[in-house]
């Protein structure tokens, strides 16, 4: 399988800073024939379901802030919220969608707070 | 609206089994992929099971292989999870997700989930 690493684990970013989490997975996520990443990020609220932020490693999905951004390829990624709002609190993750089922996987997660 | 309502959670004995079930609205559920995904208590996600838009294949986590079975009702909008012997391990928080349109594979659309707890 391929495992996804997140870092930090959690930050504190005052409001209104940039917020960066990065993601490394142990393989390349880069399919070759569309030049495409197949990695995705959520964002996970206290209490509800996780919600799809970030496709293809840099597609937002419709509606999300534009705020929120995507970057990265092959086997290294970023998140970033470029001025963090008292709403953007909450547990990111990244996934990885290279390897159909059932070698789908997850980040551990990064939470993010309010300094 | 797009909808994924997740029920037949609850407090089971190891070794015992229960069905979730997970309710589709507002998309055509008959032409897309949908997955189980679990939620440990102040723990990350766990992808377990998915089935194909059809039925016609299934796959696992290897966490639960033999012991759970994925199936769909097209005609009803239900995707199920059926989960024999089950263990401690299995508590968790259950969630359906809706599989975007191929080539893209993320999950777009995230049932509220359903918590099932294994235990004595």
């Amino acid at each position: 399988d391929i495992v996804m690493t997140q870092s930090p684990d959690s930050l504190a970013v005052s409001l209104g800073e940039r917020a960066t989490i990065n993601c490394k997975s142990s393989q390349s996520v880069l399919y070759s024939s569309n030049n495409k990443n197949y990695l995705a990020w959520y964002q996970q609220k206290p209490g509800q379901p996780p919600k799809l932020l970030i496709y293809w490693a840099s597609t937002r999905e419709s509606g999300v802030p534009d705020r929120f951004s995507g970057s990265g390829s092959g086997t290294d990624f970023t998140l970033t919220i470029s001025s963090l709002q008292a709403e953007d609190v909450a547990v990111y993750y990244c996934q990885q969608y290279y390897s159909t089922p059932p070698g789908i996987t997850f980040g551990g997660g990064t939470k993010v707070e309010i300094k | 609206q797009v909808q994924l309502v997740e029920s037949g959670g609850g407090v089971v004995q190891p070794g015992g089994s229960l069905r979730l079930s997970c309710a589709a609205s507002g998309f055509t559920f008959s032409s897309y992929g949908m997955h189980w995904v679990r939620q440990a208590p102040g723990k990350g996600l766990e992808w377990v099971a998915f089935i194909r838009y059809d039925g016609s294949n299934k796959y696992y986590a290897d966490s639960v292989k033999g012991r759970f079975t994925i199936s769909r009702d097209n005609s009803k909008n239900t995707l199920y999870l059926q989960m024999n012997s089950l263990r401690a391990e299995d508590t968790a928080v259950y969630y359906c997700a809706k599989k975007q349109w191929p080539p893209a594979g993320a999950f777009d659309i995230w049932g509220q989930g359903t918590m099932v707890t294994v235990s004595s």
